[in-house]
């Protein structure tokens, strides 16, 4: 099976950089996702690892390595708009190539505060 | 491009009925994906289908059940509703072919078992 932990709830003021933590046991491992959840909205795709290393798109990063199980999205420049739920979520190898069966961590709930 | 439509919006259902949701993806993609979202347990993978065929599923009863017609159009059928399958269910679409990893969620159904 796959387990999937982050942190519950975090805090931030505007324009600060934030750093959220995803870890993840699996027995096996095919691409690790990050999906952005307004409230009483859908999930909207932010960014996809399957290789170890850094991924920048904008004011948002993700970083991972497959070694630790670990993965961290980067959000700079803070707005208050970014005040969501950020969803980490793996793809196990057995799902098969294109295949989405993911498995979702509980996601951490991001408050940006003025 | 159209986005990913799930109808109805919001459902009100009483225990022991069944209830069918629908999901039509975007132009194009062949694959859906069905997941539960709850407070308590997340986004919970139920089932993919891709070209009519269920490619992978998760861990739900066999009460929950999907279909996807040639047109790529989805839809699921919960049994005998229970009060804990209360719940937004959220459906996602995307290309479904190896190397093809962005994943499009519609709006959700609310689904409340009375």
């Amino acid at each position: 099976g796959q387990n999937i932990d982050q942190p519950t709830e975090m805090t931030a003021t505007e324009g600060a950089i934030v750093q959220i933590n995803c870890t993840y046991q699996t027995s096996g491992f095919n691409g690790l996702f990050w999906y952005q959840q307004h409230a009483g909205e859908a999930p909207t795709f932010l960014s996809y690892n399957v290789l170890d290393g850094l991924e920048e798109k904008g004011r948002f990063s993700s970083f991972l390595s497959r070694s630790k199980g670990y993965s961290y999205l980067l959000l700079k420049e803070l707005q208050m708009k970014d005040s969501a739920s950020y969803l980490c979520a793996v793809r196990p190898p057995y799902s098969g190539a294109g295949s989405y069966q993911l498995t979702f961590g509980k996601g951490t709930k991001l408050s940006v505060i003025p | 491009k159209a986005g990913v439509t799930q109808t109805p919006r919001y459902l009100i259902k009483t225990r022991g009925q069944q209830v069918t949701l629908s999901c039509s993806p975007i132009s194009g993609h062949r694959s859906v994906s069905w997941y539960q979202q709850t407070p308590g347990q997340g986004l919970q993978f139920l089932f993919e289908y891709f070209s009519e065929t269920q490619r992978n599923k998760g861990n739900f009863p066999g009460r929950f059940s999907g279909r996807q017609f040639s047109n790529s159009r989805s839809e699921m059928n919960v049994s005998t509703l229970e009060l804990g399958d209360s719940a937004l269910y959220l459906c996602a679409s995307s290309r479904g072919e190896p190397g093809s990893y962005e994943q499009y969620f519609g709006p959700g159904t609310r689904l409340t078992v009375t």
